[in-house]
């Protein structure tokens, strides 16, 4: 079956550490993003991108860093730098230009 | 930038009843999607309706149907024959025909009642 999965699904942040949640999709999508979701909110754009190698900063990318360098490929590294990560995190992927974006399950990320 | 306002945060309702949760938008944009996703307690996020801005004809998906008013610049979603599964976050959200974001909003939390 064609889908995004996200790993893990639950995920542990000291502090100062950076951690990367995956993002994997076999839909042979173009687009993929990344949103992050805080209780209670709605998602917010944190990076998103059209192509392989490249991509474009959102709304709240300070903090958070990624690359594509394949296109089935979106990681997401949550860096020492955001200071309030604890969210729950979805990853999206999206067709052409008039499709829909398709969700992973999300990883909840939280601080020890 | 576009915004997606969802002014309801919380909404109940008795299963097979009707609902109708409401969603505006703020745009200088004349072509664009609208969408509704729903959020369950799994936190899957499952796209229930989209609507063209360019198709004056509402969209329809079995229970749910939006009334777009393009103008007023409102999209609202209705829930006919309510039933418990239905119990979940909705999210409204935009998407420009130049940008390839989505904006949602804040969501709306459905419970239906027994």
């Amino acid at each position: 079956d064609g889908g995004i999965t996200q790993s893990p699904k639950y995920l542990f942040r000291k502090e100062g550490q950076n951690v990367t949640l995956s993002c994997e999709q076999n839909l042979n999508h173009d687009a993929m993003y990344w949103y992050r979701q805080d209780p209670g909110q709605g998602l917010r754009l944190i990076y998103y991108s059209q192509i392989v190698n490249d991509f474009q900063k959102g709304d709240i990318a300070e903090g958070y860093s990624v690359s594509r360098e394949k296109k089935e490929s979106f990681p997401l590294t949550v860096t020492s730098a955001q200071k309030n990560p604890t969210a729950f995190y979805l990853c999206a992927s999206r067709d052409t230009d008039n499709q829909p974006q398709h969700f992973g399950d999300g990883t909840r990320l939280s601080i020890l | 930038a576009q915004t997606v306002t969802q002014s309801q945060p919380e909404m109940s309702v008795q299963e097979a009843e009707t609902v109708t949760l409401s969603c505006t938008y703020d745009t200088s944009e004349s072509n664009y999607y609208l969408f509704w996703y729903k959020q369950p307690p799994s936190r899957q996020m499952i796209l229930v309706i989209r609507q063209e801005a360019y198709k004056q004809q509402n969209a329809t998906e079995n229970r749910f149907s939006v009334n777009f008013q393009k103008a007023a610049k409102s999209f609202s979603l209705k829930i006919s024959d309510s039933q418990l599964g239905d119990t979940a976050m909705y999210f409204c959200a935009f998407m420009s025909y130049n940008n390839n974001d989505m904006r949602f909003g804040a969501g709306t939390r459905l419970t239906v009642k027994p």
